[in-house]
């Protein structure tokens, strides 16, 4: 099972909003609502943020927002924020394992 | 609160085997299956596999067979890891995270992580 595409980097500057790419196939993301994202900031475990395309945890910021269409899911932070700069990961079921994660993006925060 | 808590680094030789342990608390243990996500240095999470907490079922990602050993000790609410004929290519955090109370197939909470180093 090859990883999910994720950009590599993406920046913004505080206050602006970004968007995170995450594409898959028919067999993943296209085929199954179960894209969770995660944010992991150095040195620390990941965190989960989004679940099930577009919802959030109890304690995560409604500046973060997700959705998806085809075969392609996003991640979108809104009124970006210092603390915001970290690595993001998503993640979808699949036909072949229970966790395909993707490549990983490293946001930046000018 | 839902914990998980992860036994600390580890420096082992090519051949060796080492254990990471994930000690759980703050919920039933037997309740959520527990996956395993290795990080190698600068990369990406890899799924390795979960174990069914339940009856102690490990299911093993492609890769991750042979060499690897998901098990259980329910009597103290842990899960182990065992990597047994360590390689170099197996130098990575290692993290344990628990199925989530509230959507399948996503992970929360994570252990804090352990790294394993491999090295002559």
């Amino acid at each position: 099972q090859s990883a999910l595409t994720q950009p590599a980097s993406v920046s913004g500057s505080p206050g602006q909003s970004i968007t995170i790419s995450c594409t898959g196939t028919t067999s993943d993301v296209g085929a199954y609502d179960f894209v969770s994202w995660y944010q992991q900031h150095p040195g620390k475990a990941p965190k989960l943020i989004i679940y099930k395309v577009t919802y959030r945890p109890s304690g995560i910021s409604n500046r973060f927002s997700g959705s998806k269409s085809g075969n392609t899911a996003s991640l979108i932070i809104s009124g970006l924020q210092a603390e915001d700069e970290a690595d993001y990961y998503c993640n979808s079921y699949s036909n072949t394992s229970p966790y395909v994660f993707g490549t990983g993006t490293k946001v930046t925060v000018l | 609160q839902v914990q998980l808590v992860q036994s600390g680094s580890e420096l082992k030789k090519p051949g060796a085997s080492v254990k990471v342990s994930c000690k759980a608390s703050g919920y039933t243990f037997t309740t959520y299956g527990m996956q395993w996500v290795r990080q190698a240095p600068g990369q990406g999470l890899e799924w390795m596999g979960w174990i069914n907490t339940n009856t102690g079922k490990p299911t093993y990602a492609q890769g991750f067979t042979g060499r690897f050993v998901f098990s259980l000790d329910t009597s103290v609410s842990t899960a182990y890891l065992q990597i047994n004929n360590l390689k170099t290519e197996d130098t990575a955090v290692y993290y344990c995270a628990r199925d989530s109370s509230i959507s399948s197939f996503s992970v929360d909470p994570w252990g804090q992580g352990t790294l394993v180093t491999v090295s002559s």
